[in-house]
């Protein structure tokens, strides 16, 4: 069975400075990919960085990163600069073959002015 | 390009009704997925029409299903609603469907099930 596990059910951080969201995943897929969803309070998903499990190098975007770790089955967020806009539930996921997406539990995160 | 669009936004339907969401994907995505979110089960997913051919299901009972039309617009339809189905409905369109298109999910239709 494919899971994926957020251990952070609640994590605040102080506005500018950085946090790190974990995840962690296992699945039977050789060929797989990796998400991290921001759902703001008005509840829209929004894909904030994906990652090809083929892929060694880490994805950016802007103050977004992750840290995958393949033989760990780990893939942490990291958020620097954090500003009061990314106050929201942040949702790992994973996927393959097919559009089914594995979900966490979320983790929601509070920027602090 | 227009995102994706669900309708309705708010549902109060009573216990025994069927109720009927429409999710409008992003002109020119053929895959919509549909999810169920809840505060205790979290985000878990329904079923994927891709082509008018529902592609996967998830772990449901048969009172969910859906279909799809030939101009990719869904609808899922959920019958003898119960207590428990009270909960955020998304959709979600792809252009393609491998989780290596990237899926774009609608605001959501909040059914309250009394």
């Amino acid at each position: 069975a494919q899971t994926v596990t957020q251990s952070q059910p609640e994590m605040s951080v102080q506005e500018a400075e950085t946090v790190t969201l974990s995840c962690t995943y296992d699945t039977s897929e050789s060929n797989y990919y990796l998400f991290w969803y921001k759902q703001p309070p008005s509840r829209q998903m929004i894909l904030v960085i994906r990652q090809e499990a083929y892929k060694q190098q880490n994805a950016t975007e802007n103050r977004f990163s992750v840290n995958f770790q393949k033989a760990a089955k780990s893939f942490s967020l990291k958020i620097s600069d954090s500003q009061l806009g990314d106050t929201a539930m942040y949702f790992c996921a994973s996927g393959g073959a097919t559009n089914k997406l594995i979900f966490g539990t979320g983790t929601l995160l509070a920027v602090q002015p | 390009k227009a995102g994706v669009t669900q309708t309705p936004r708010y549902l109060i339907k009573t216990r025994g009704q069927q109720v009927t969401l429409s999710c409008s994907p992003i002109s020119g995505h053929r895959s919509v997925s549909w999810y169920q979110q809840t505060p205790g089960q979290g985000l878990q997913f329904l079923f994927e029409y891709f082509s008018e051919t529902q592609r996967n299901k998830g772990n449901f009972p048969g009172r969910f299903s859906g279909r799809q039309f030939s101009n990719s617009r869904s609808e899922m339809n959920v019958s003898t609603l119960e207590l428990g189905d009270s909960a955020l409905y998304l959709c979600a369109s792809s252009l393609a469907r491998t989780a290596q298109e990237t899926q774009y999910f609608g605001p959501g239709t909040r059914l309250l099930v009394l």
